[in-house]
């Protein structure tokens, strides 16, 4: 199994510029979850889906969008990138039930907006 | 609202020396605790968690800690530290009504010195 998946690991972009980071699992989780880490600040939660065609915001939600079409992946989108999503981003699924207990992270996307 | 609170940004230590991070948490409700490690660079590693069983949580490589409740505390020790535990220490608590949520703390970088 591979796990959780993140492309790309690493990211330039110019302020203004549009991407997604792509999140996919095989693990048949029906929990996804985006977060970012900033130095100091911990990790904190930007969306999350508790199933395929379900998403809701977490704590740092402005300037990114997700959907969830299929129960494997979970693409976060930056519609115009500002410097101050300079961050780390972290996919994380769990398996139905487990909640919080059965986190798995991805290896991360470090994100730099210049 | 749950939050927690790592006591200490840094910790040093000497190898084969005690290890202790502090983590008070914040919660109205029985919680689940977390640990997690990030080595640099890396992504989130699972250390040990607690879900209201045993108060005494053993985790890998040597690690443990202990919820008291009565002290809102969920402290991470272990007896010897080795070079390969230097890196960024997360205490993280689940949040009531989504159990898939979860509230990091700001992180402590654990040094270990030759």
């Amino acid at each position: 199994n591979a796990g959780v998946t993140q492309t790309p690991k690493f990211q330039v972009l110019k302020t203004g510029q549009s991407m997604t980071l792509q999140c996919a699992q095989d693990m048949n989780h029906e929990y996804m979850s985006w977060y970012r880490q900033d130095p100091g600040m911990g990790l904190r939660l930007i969306h999350y889906s508790v199933g395929a065609g379900i998403t809701d915001q977490g704590e740092v939600p402005n300037g990114y969008n997700v959907s969830r079409s299929t129960t494997e992946d979970f693409p976060l989108r930056l519609l115009s990138a500002a410097p101050s999503q300079t961050s780390v981003y972290f996919c994380a699924s769990s398996p139905k039930g487990q909640g919080a207990r059965g986190y798995t992270f991805g290896s991360g996307t470090r994100l730099t907006v210049v | 609202a749950q939050s927690v609170t790592q006591l200490d940004s840094h910790v040093s230590v000497s190898e084969g020396t005690p290890v202790l991070l502090r983590c008070n948490y914040s919660s109205s409700y029985s919680p689940s605790l977390f640990w997690y490690v990030q080595h640099p660079n890396k992504g989130l590693q699972l250390l040990l968690k607690y879900t209201s069983a045993a108060t005494l949580v053993k985790g890998i490589n040597g690690f443990e800690a202990e919820f008291k409740k009565s002290e809102t505390s969920f402290h991470l020790t272990k007896p010897s530290a080795h070079m390969s535990d230097a890196a960024e220490y997360f205490c993280v608590v689940d949040n009531q009504g989504s159990n898939y949520k979860l509230t990091f703390g700001k992180g402590t970088l654990l040094t270990v010195n030759p």
